[in-house]
């Protein structure tokens, strides 16, 4: 199986940071790599599909990138609506191994 | 507006066996991969199994193997996971989503508790 791995774990930002996350696979997932976005009680809901398209209707502040192994989403200027944990998924190989996620919340 | 709504989830018995149930609208079943993904309490997203449009491939996490189906209906806008042989650690909200690949459209999950 695909490990992923995410860094950090968790982080503490503030209103108008700019955050990144780190993703990497223990191979080469060519652009099989896609972000999701959970808060709690709430379904979970895809940001960016392969490495860099931006789902429709997620505002441009999220954006990703990367290739073969290492990957990024980045959030420039966090609102507060953006305070969640965040989960990278690659879809090479079966299975479709999620990373462990990356909490983001309010410092 | 797409709606995806699981149920089927409660409280079950170590051995025992549950049948989620995933009701689709908004948008054609019989177009799209579904999936069923996994998230334990105090732990991370986990992709469990996915289903072709037509049923004629199905794959799962090695975990489930043998023990969860997942299945469909088409003409009633459903997806199913038959869960076998329950332990501990399937315990988790199960949610289902709509696609293959990346995932478009998910509900807030089913619970599934199992404990003696």
């Amino acid at each position: 199986d695909i490990q992923m791995t995410q860094s950090p774990s968790s982080l503490s930002a503030s209103v108008g940071d700019r955050v990144t996350i780190t993703c990497r696979a223990s191979q080469s997932i060519s652009n099989y790599l896609h972000w999701y976005q959970h808060k709690p009680g709430k379904a979970p809901k895809v940001m960016i599909y392969a490495v860099s398209s931006l789902q429709s209707g997620v505002p441009s502040r999220f954006s990703g990138s990367g290739s073969g192994t290492d990957f990024t989403l980045t959030i420039t200027s966090l609102q507060p609506e953006d305070f969640a944990t965040y989960y990278c998924q690659q879809t090479y190989n079966i299975p479709f191994t999620f990373g462990p996620g990356t909490k983001v919340d309010i410092k | 507006e797409v709606q995806v709504v699981e149920s089927g989830g409660g409280l079950v018995q170590p051995g025992g066996s549950l049948r989620l149930s995933c009701a689709a609208s908004g948008f054609t079943l019989s177009r799209n991969w579904m999936t069923w993904v996994r998230q334990a309490p105090g732990k991370g997203l986990e992709w469990v199994a996915n289903i072709k449009q037509d049923g004629s491939e199905k794959y799962y996490v090695d975990s489930v193997k043998g023990r969860f189906t997942i299945s469909r209906d088409n003409a009633k806008n459903s997806l199913y996971l038959q869960m076998s042989s329950l332990t501990a650690e399937d315990t988790a909200m199960y949610h289902c989503a709509r696609g293959q690949g990346w995932l478009d459209d998910w509900g807030q999950g089913t619970l599934v508790t199992v404990s003696s």
